[in-house]
């Protein structure tokens, strides 16, 4: 079956933008969260949507916001862009039971000039 | 609150030669423990967890992991490396899901590079 499917892979923002990363989870998963890679913080927890609600929130600005949608596909938006934000943005998708493999995209790589 | 500490940041290795990759835990609960490996330019991919039972885990590529509680360790070995086996290396820890849901909280990686 199809993998979770991160759109787009690599893009390229001025400071001060904003900026929607979209996330198509496993058929059949309804949780999805997000994570934060950068070579100085390592891999952060933004937050988790299950049902459309999100369930989960990591320690990060109110500029970071998610959503999620009635068929699990999940946005997350940056508003305000700052130069670190510049990272490799990870979704990941399960059926959000405690224990479920969590399942990874291959992450959308975001630069802020 | 939970916390993963992988001890090493970078381990390099000759071909055929086995490995340890170490990693320590810290949490008030009960949790379920992850290995991830990330090859360059791609996401993360599941090596292989501990839910409960064995204590030791294996995977299908050959590395293996024990959970040991009364040392809060979850170290990866494998017997004898591939150049293929060269990537970095997440622990990762998952908590009660009243308040992790399915939250993982990660380590900071270890970089394994297996040398001809």
């Amino acid at each position: 079956k199809a993998g979770v499917t991160q759109t787009p892979r690599y893009l390229i923002k001025t400071r001060g933008q904003q900026v929607t990363l979209s996330c198509s989870p496993i058929s059949g998963h309804r949780s999805v969260s997000w994570y934060q890679q950068t070579p100085g913080q390592g891999l952060q927890f933004l937050f988790e949507y299950f049902s459309e609600t999100q369930r989960n929130k990591g320690n990060f600005p109110g500029r970071f916001s998610g959503r999620q949608f009635s068929n699990s596909r999940s946005e997350m938006n940056v508003s305000t862009l700052e130069l670190g934000d510049s990272a490799l943005y990870l979704c990941a998708s399960s059926l959000g039971v405690r224990g479920n493999t969590i399942y990874f995209g291959e992450g959308s790589w975001l630069t802020v000039v | 609150a939970q916390s993963v500490t992988q001890l090493d940041s970078q381990v390099p290795v000759f071909e055929e030669a086995p490995v340890e990759l170490r990693c320590n835990y810290s949490s008030s609960v009960s949790v379920y423990l992850f290995w991830y490996v990330q090859y360059p330019n791609q996401g993360l991919q599941l090596l292989l967890k501990y839910l409960s039972g064995s204590t030791l885990v294996e995977s299908i590529n050959g590395f293996e992991a024990e959970f040991n509680k009364s040392q809060t360790s979850f170290h990866l070995r494998k017997p004898s490396v591939h150049i293929s086996d060269t990537a970095e290396y997440f622990c990762a820890v998952s908590g009660e899901i009243q308040t992790s849901g399915s939250r993982l909280t990660f380590g900071e990686g270890t970089q394994l590079t297996v040398n001809p």
